[in-house]
């Protein structure tokens, strides 16, 4: 069964820095997704940024890029020019084979200081 | 373009009750999926519709069901309400034989059992 394992429970980034949170995955499956959402607390569940397993090119989306390592089954958010708006809990999620459910993991909260 | 929506936002029951909860998709989208998120288990996927058809169902009791109906939107029961219902439930979808691309997130609806 896949897996996904967020490390770190809770981190802190002064504003206009950068900082990276942690996501390892466990899948037997040669084809899938890996996403980040981010979950303020108004707990609308937004989509950050994708990864199609297949693409060696990390994604990007303005301030937010990915550092995926398919052999490590490593997909990193990297958060550059952090925003008092970015403070939320963020999930990292796989989606593979033929069941189409997003499996999360257990979500780190960010919080930005001023 | 509008997207996911839930209702009702919040919703109270007792132990024993049954409780409908609505969504309705993004246009275009024929899937609808159904996760919960309770305090300390995370987020798990409960359900998936497609053209209709349930396509997949997460480790829930049949007490918890649901249907989609001819334009996509979709309702998920609960019956014989137990404490442990307690969660907020998140709607997503996604464009039907999409592979294993995002699912988009409703705000979600607040179960509080008593």
């Amino acid at each position: 069964a896949q897996t996904v394992t967020q490390s770190q429970p809770e981190m802190s980034v002064q504003e206009a820095e950068t900082v990276t949170l942690s996501c390892t995955y466990d899948t037997s499956e040669s084809d899938y997704y890996l996403f980040w959402y981010k979950q303020p607390p108004s707990r609308q569940m937004i989509l950050v940024i994708r990864q199609e397993a297949y693409k060696q090119q990390n994604a990007t989306e303005n301030r937010f890029s990915v550092n995926f390592q398919k052999a490590a089954k490593s997909f990193s958010l990297k958060i550059s020019d952090s925003q008092l708006g970015d403070a939320a809990m963020y999930f990292c999620a796989y989606r593979g084979g033929a069941t189409n459910k997003l499996i999360f993991g257990t979500g780190t909260l960010l919080a930005v200081q001023p | 373009e509008a997207g996911v929506t839930q209702s009702p936002t919040h919703l109270i029951k007792t132990i024993g009750q049954q409780a409908t909860l609505r969504c309705s998709p993004i246009s275009g989208h024929t899937s609808v999926y159904w996760y919960q998120q309770a305090l300390g288990l995370g987020l798990q996927f409960l359900l998936w519709y497609d053209e209709g058809e349930e396509r997949n169902r997460g480790n829930f009791p049949p007490r918890f069901s649901g249907r989609q109906f001819p334009n996509y939107s979709s309702e998920l029961n609960v019956n014989a309400l137990e404490l442990e219902d307690s969660a907020l439930y998140l709607c997503a979808s996604s464009p039907r034989m999409e592979g294993q691309g995002p699912q988009f997130f409703g705000p979600g609806t607040r179960l509080t059992v008593l």
